[in-house]
């Protein structure tokens, strides 16, 4: 079965700082990969995805993320934070069942 | 906006009363989903319908009834829940279910009481 792993359970960050949030994934092959966002409330919105290619993936909201087959990995990064992107971010994983599953969350908060 | 919408946003809910969740996709799409989201866990697949027919139905207690008529809208049927049934339930559609980008409603917001 498919796993994702998001080690962080909470990350506060400065406005302005940068943000790299961890997402290890166990899978064979190469993996259909996601990040979502969660506002308060809201449900979730997709912030980008990795399905092949250049392992480098632009977003919205200025996030990046990085696929690194090697670590297992797809990070997701910011440069710059802004206070509107405290929320809760989920990375994903499509398994052989063509199924999406989520890792546990982490929880953005942005100081002042 | 991301084309799948959901009502009600919020919901309470006796043990014995019945009530629905519907969903709704603009987006043309031929499989949606219903995902539960409680408090500290990660969220949990719960049906899988493709072209309208279930495909999936992950070990979901009978007082959840999914109905799906058409490719474009799906229900859920609620009865004679529970207090931990309470949750944000999330429903969600894409193109096929062969690994294609899903998209999110707003969710709707259940309570038992």
């Amino acid at each position: 079965a498919q796993s994702v792993t998001q080690p962080d359970i909470h990350i506060t960050v400065s406005e302005g700082a940068s943000l790299e949030l961890r997402c290890n994934y166990s899978y064979g092959a190469t993996p259909y990969l996601f990040w979502y966002v969660q506002s308060p409330g809201q449900g979730l919105q997709l912030l980008l995805k990795y399905f092949s290619g250049d392992t480098l993936v632009q977003g919205i909201k200025g996030f990046e993320a990085e696929f690194k087959r090697s670590q297992s990995s797809f990070n997701l990064r910011k440069p710059s934070v802004h206070w509107s992107d405290a929320a809760e971010y989920f990375c994903a994983v499509v398994d052989n069942d063509y199924k999406l599953s989520f890792g546990a969350g982490t929880t953005v908060t942005v100081r002042a | 906006e991301t084309g799948v919408t959901q009502t009600p946003r919020h919901l309470v809910m006796g043990m014995t009363n019945k009530k629905s969740l519907k969903c709704e996709q603009h987006l043309g799409h031929n499989a949606m989903y219903w995902y539960k989201q409680s408090a500290k866990k990660p969220l949990e697949l719960m049906f899988v319908y493709n072209f309208k027919e279930q495909t999936e139905n992950n070990s979901v207690p009978s007082r959840f009834s999914p109905e799906c008529p058409n490719s474009s809208h799906l229900f859920l049927h609620l009865h004679t829940l529970q207090p931990e049934d309470s949750a944000l339930y999330l429903c969600a559609s894409s193109q096929e279910i062969s690994g294609n980008t899903i998209y999110f409603g707003e969710g709707s917001w259940l309570t038992v009481v």
